[in-house]
């Protein structure tokens, strides 16, 4: 079975400039999620679709953060204008359902510079 | 969400049982025990999860306390592969039933 992929793997940006990234989730799985990881810490949850519905998004940074999941399938999180304080790792993951009992199969993840 | 307190790190000799401890007092009684763990320059992938009852997979099993305010992730024979930052995490009823990570136990082994 196929894991979760992302691309890039890495990315290197200035200031101020846009940056996207982009998942496809494990076929099937209707729950999709993005999570932000500063070295040193634990992932944390930036938003989270059910199909192409946005479950969770209390944690994005609206003002300069956006995803979306179009078809309920594949999904693009967008950072405009990137801040150097966005320097992290961006993982996608996706469950089968969103059911509290369910794992999450995460993917390799994306290394964003902001210089 | 409840939290979880685990200790920093942790560090094992390669071929011996390790103890992973989780101390989790404001459980309720909908949540589950997860268990991810984070293999250097990779994502997080799912080792077990648990309710009330002890549980057993192939990677590793999950004792969880009668009161269920703490867990204890068992790794039977820690291999170098065993490296990695394990975290524990309560996943209740809320909406999404998301995961939120804390800093997790860094498990060094030693050859």
């Amino acid at each position: 079975e196929a894991g979760v992929a992302q691309s890039p793997r890495y990315k290197i940006i200035e200031k101020r400039q846009s940056v996207a990234f982009w998942c496809n989730p494990i076929s099937g799985h209707a729950t999709l999620y993005w999570y932000q990881q500063i070295l040193g810490q634990g992932p944390k949850l930036l938003i989270q679709f059910q199909n192409n519905g946005v479950v969770d998004d209390s944690q994005l940074p609206k003002d300069r953060f956006s995803a979306e999941r179009l078809k309920g399938v594949d999904s693009t999180l967008k950072i405009q204008p990137a801040k150097l304080e966005d320097s992290a790792v961006y993982l996608c993951a996706s469950s089968f359902t969103g059911g509290n009992y369910n794992e999450q199969f995460f993917g390799p993840g994306t290394r964003l510079t902001v210089l | 969400d409840a939290k979880t307190t685990q200790p920093n790190s942790m560090e094992s000799n390669e071929e011996e049982p390790v103890h992973l401890p989780c101390n989790h007092s404001t459980i309720s009684g909908t949540d589950y025990i997860h268990w991810y763990r984070q293999l250097p320059s990779q994502g997080p992938e799912y080792v077990i999860h648990g309710l009330t009852s002890n549980v057993n997979n192939r990677m590793a099993s999950l004792a969880i306390a009668e009161d269920r305010k703490s867990s204890t992730l068992i790794l039977h024979r820690a291999t170098l592969r065993d490296a990695a930052v394990y975290y524990c995490i309560l996943r209740g009823n809320n909406a999404g039933n998301m995961l939120t990570f804390g800093g997790g136990t860094r498990l060094m082994v030693k050859p």
